[in-house]
């Protein structure tokens, strides 16, 4: 069965220091990868994608992730964290094998940045 | 546009009774998702519609849980004779194509229905 491992569970940081969540999955496959966002109080929101092509995908305010296929990792990344980055982050995956579609998630990393 | 709609937003019930729970999916979306959020489980998918086909039901916890979707749209989820351990988020999505590869595939949620069970 496919599974997903962030291996951080709560990340605490400073502001405009840089960011790195691992993820990693179990699938051999051909994946699609996402990170999601969920800030306090709000609902998941889609902060990046990969597909296919680039390995290197840019998503909103600022993240990228890089999907390294040979290491199973799509790990996630900002050069320079704000206070309003506080919240949760899970990496989710499909595999193609799966027509469903449906989203295996990690157990999510909590992002604390104090000001 | 309009994103992935929830009601109610809160519910509380007691142990035993039944509970509908409903999602209005971004409109022309094709496939809709239920899952659900809890501190023990993380997230955790439940059962997808994708058009016509029968719906994949492989994330049911158990038979006291059921969904259906009308007119390819509107889903409600229904959870039979509440449990406690049924206390937790219970998430909608949906995306414009059903599972495979490139734009479209991907999910938008809704801002869920928090479930407590007494």
């Amino acid at each position: 069965a496919q599974s997903v491992s962030q291996h951080n569970h709560h990340v605490i940081l400073s502001e405009a220091a840089s960011l790195e969540l691992g993820c990693n999955y179990s699938y051999g496959g051909t994946v699609n990868l996402f990170w999601y966002v969920q800030y306090p109080g709000q609902h998941l929101q889609l902060l990046l994608k990969y597909f296919s092509g680039d390995p290197l995908v840019k998503g909103i305010k600022g993240f990228e992730a890089e999907f390294i296929k040979s290491k199973f990792s799509f790990n996630l990344r900002k050069p320079s964290v704000q206070w309003s980055d506080t919240a949760e982050y899970f990496c989710a995956v499909t595999a193609f094998y799966n027509q469903g579609g449906k989203l295996i998630f990690g157990q999510g990393t909590e992002l604390s940045v104090k000001p | 546009g309009a994103g992935v709609s929830q009601s109610p937003s809160n519910k509380v019930t007691e142990k035993g009774k039944d509970v509908e729970l409903r999602c209005d999916p971004i409109s022309g979306h094709t496939a809709l998702y239920w899952y659900r959020q809890s501190l023990g489980q993380g997230l955790e998918f439940l059962i997808y519609f994708q058009g016509n086909s029968a719906p994949d039901k492989s994330g049911l916890p158990s038979d006291r849980f059921s969904a259906e979707r009308t007119g390819g749209s509107v889903s409600t989820l229904t959870i039979q004779r509440t449990q406690q351990e049924d206390s937790a988020v219970y998430l909608c999505a949906s995306s414009l194509v059903p599972g495979g590869q490139g734009e479209g595939y991907e999910q938008y949620f809704g801002p869920g229905t928090r479930l407590t069970v007494t």
